[in-house]
C-alpha cells in the first residue's frame, strides 16, 4: 500500500531563516506530486505541483520554490521566510496517468514564523 | 473554469443529529470527478468518496452517504446519527481528470458536533 510521509511535523522559525520541508512517498512509483498550504480560515491553496523529476509548475507567484530530485520525494524550500508564510503545509500525492487524480494527503507541517 | 462551493462555513449539531453538507460546483465539462474530503483536527485530509460524472447513484458508506444530482450541481454529503468524531472540515473538491492535475476544492464546512 501507499504512503506519504512529511517531515518535520511542527516548525518554528524566525523570519529571514531558510525553509525546507519533505515529503516521500512510498509505494508507488511516478507520482504526481502537490504542496498546498493552508492558512487560517482553513482554504487550500495549491502552490507546486510536479508531474515528474525536475518537473515543477508553480501556481502562485512567492518566496517558496519546491524541487524534486527523485521520483517519490518533493521538497518545498525558501531561502528567507517571511511571517506570512506561517500555516499548514501539506503534501499529497495522485497516480500518474490516470483518468481521475484522485489526492491523497500527508500528515501536514505546522509551520510558525516568528 | 471551475468551481466549487461550500456555502455552510460553520455547522453545529448535537450527538445523533442527521446533517447534511452542501457542496455545489461549476464546469463546463461533461466528465469530471467529485470528491470529499475530511480534515480531523489532527490536519491530515482524508479521502472520503470520489464519483465520476457519469455515475448518479447515491452512495451509502455505514453513517455516511452521498446524494449526486446533475440537475442541479450538487454533490451533497450527509451523516446520520452524527458522533463527537465526526467533528472536522470537511473539503468538497472537483477535478476534470485526463492528466488535469489540478482539482477545485471548496473552502470546507466546519463541523462540531456537541456531546
Amino acid at each position: 500500500s501507499q504512503t506519504i510521509h512529511q517531515w518535520p511535523a511542527t516548525l518554528v522559525q524566525p523570519v529571514g531563516s531558510p525553509l525546507s520541508l519533505e515529503c516521500t512517498v512510498e509505494g508507488t512509483s511516478n507520482p504526481n506530486l502537490y504542496w498546498y498550504r493552508q492558512a487560517a480560515g482553513r482554504g487550500l491553496q495549491l502552490l507546486f505541483y510536479s508531474v515528474g523529476i525536475g518537473q515543477i509548475s508553480s501556481e502562485v507567484p512567492q518566496n517558496l520554490s519546491a524541487s524534486r530530485p527523485q521520483d517519490r520525494q518533493f521538497i518545498l524550500s525558501s531561502k528567507k521566510l517571511l511571517l506570512s508564510d506561517s500555516g499548514f503545509y501539506l503534501c499529497a500525492w495522485s497516480t500518474s496517468g490516470a483518468s481521475t487524480d484522485t489526492q491523497y494527503f500527508g500528515p501536514g507541517t505546522r509551520l510558525t514564523v516568528l | 473554469a471551475q468551481k466549487v462551493t461550500q456555502a455552510q462555513t460553520e455547522i453545529s449539531v448535537v450527538e445523533k443529529e442527521d446533517v447534511t453538507l452542501d457542496c455545489v460546483y461549476e464546469t463546463r465539462d461533461t466528465t469530471y470527478y467529485l470528491f470529499w474530503y475530511k480534515q480531523p483536527p489532527s490536519g491530515e485530509l482524508v479521502f472520503l468518496i470520489r464519483r465520476n460524472s457519469f455515475d448518479e447513484q447515491n452512495e451509502i458508506s455505514g453513517r455516511y452517504s452521498w446524494n449526486f444530482q446533475k440537475s442541479t450541481s450538487s454533490f451533497n454529503f450527509t451523516i446520520t446519527a452524527s458522533q463527537v468524531v465526526d467533528s472536522a472540515v470537511y473539503f468538497c473538491a472537483l477535478d476534470l481528470g485526463g492528466g488535469s492535475y489540478i482539482p477545485t476544492f471548496g473552502r470546507g464546512t466546519s463541523l462540531i458536533v456537541h456531546p
